[in-house]
């Protein structure tokens, strides 16, 4: 069981915006950055942001993140049926001294 | 452009030593600006974090898994490994090796990762 709490799923219309939740503790999102990958099926995770809201190069601008206090929020928006995917957020924890990732989410495109 | 490639056993037996060896190339292993690490993925589930090792040698181990794995890096052949002792069919999952781009503890992202191979503890 992950210490970071996803919601096992979502789903939304093709074009719609969903966004998937992280939550955790101050031992963890609360004081480190977090990160967000995405696993297409059969392949390896993905970086999609880093240090909270960044992207990396070649990740689209209809990905964001956002932190606040001890939770994390992806937002996805213009939702296309290729995001249908996992998604995992991740992180350090200070208390264990060790990385850290959620359950994953399973993102379906109606 | 960096490339990670897992290599080791598929099938492993209850009660023996997992071991992987991930060879990265296209950069060096010896940057002091990473880390490097193991992460796995049972059939059906999420990943799991089960380590970090910068280049000197220095480690960060899951809590859970530290008593039973071991995680090295052999610089002159541009290689990390795991090893993971005393098995059990729970163990079965992918491995993936990865590159954390930051050396610093409350920067933990993944940003190149190799494919991925499948470990199934078995008799």
């Amino acid at each position: 069981q992950s210490v970071l709490t996803q919601p096992p799923s979502v789903s939304a219309a093709p074009g719609q915006k969903v966004t998937i939740s992280c939550s955790g503790s101050s031992s963890n999102i609360g004081n480190n950055y977090v990160s967000w990958y995405q696993q297409l099926p059969g392949t390896a995770p993905k970086l999609l942001i880093y240090e909270n809201n960044k992207r990396p190069s070649g990740i689209p601008d209809r990905f964001s993140g956002s932190k606040s206090g001890t939770s994390a929020t992806l937002g996805i928006t213009g939702l296309q049926t290729g995001d249908e995917a996992d998604y995992y957020c991740g992180t350090w924890d200070s208390s264990l001294s060790a990385g850290e990732f959620g359950g994953g989410t399973k993102l379906t495109v109606l | 452009q960096l490339q990670l490639q897992e290599s080791g056993p598929g099938l492993v037996k209850p009660s023996e030593t997992l071991s992987l060896t991930c060879t990265v190339s296209g950069g060096s292993i010896s940057s002091s600006s990473y880390y490097w690490g193991w992460i796995r993925q049972p059939p059906g589930k999420g990943l799991e974090w089960i380590g970090s090792i910068y280049y000197s040698g220095s480690t960060y181990y899951n809590p859970s898994l530290k008593s039973r794995v071991t995680i090295s890096v052999d610089t002159s052949k541009n290689q990390f490994s795991l090893k993971l002792s005393s098995v059990t069919a729970a163990d079965t999952a992918v491995y993936y090796c990865a590159r954390r781009s930051s050396i610093l503890r409350f920067l933990e992202w993944w940003d190149y990762w190799g494919q991925g191979t499948l470990v199934t503890v078995s008799s």
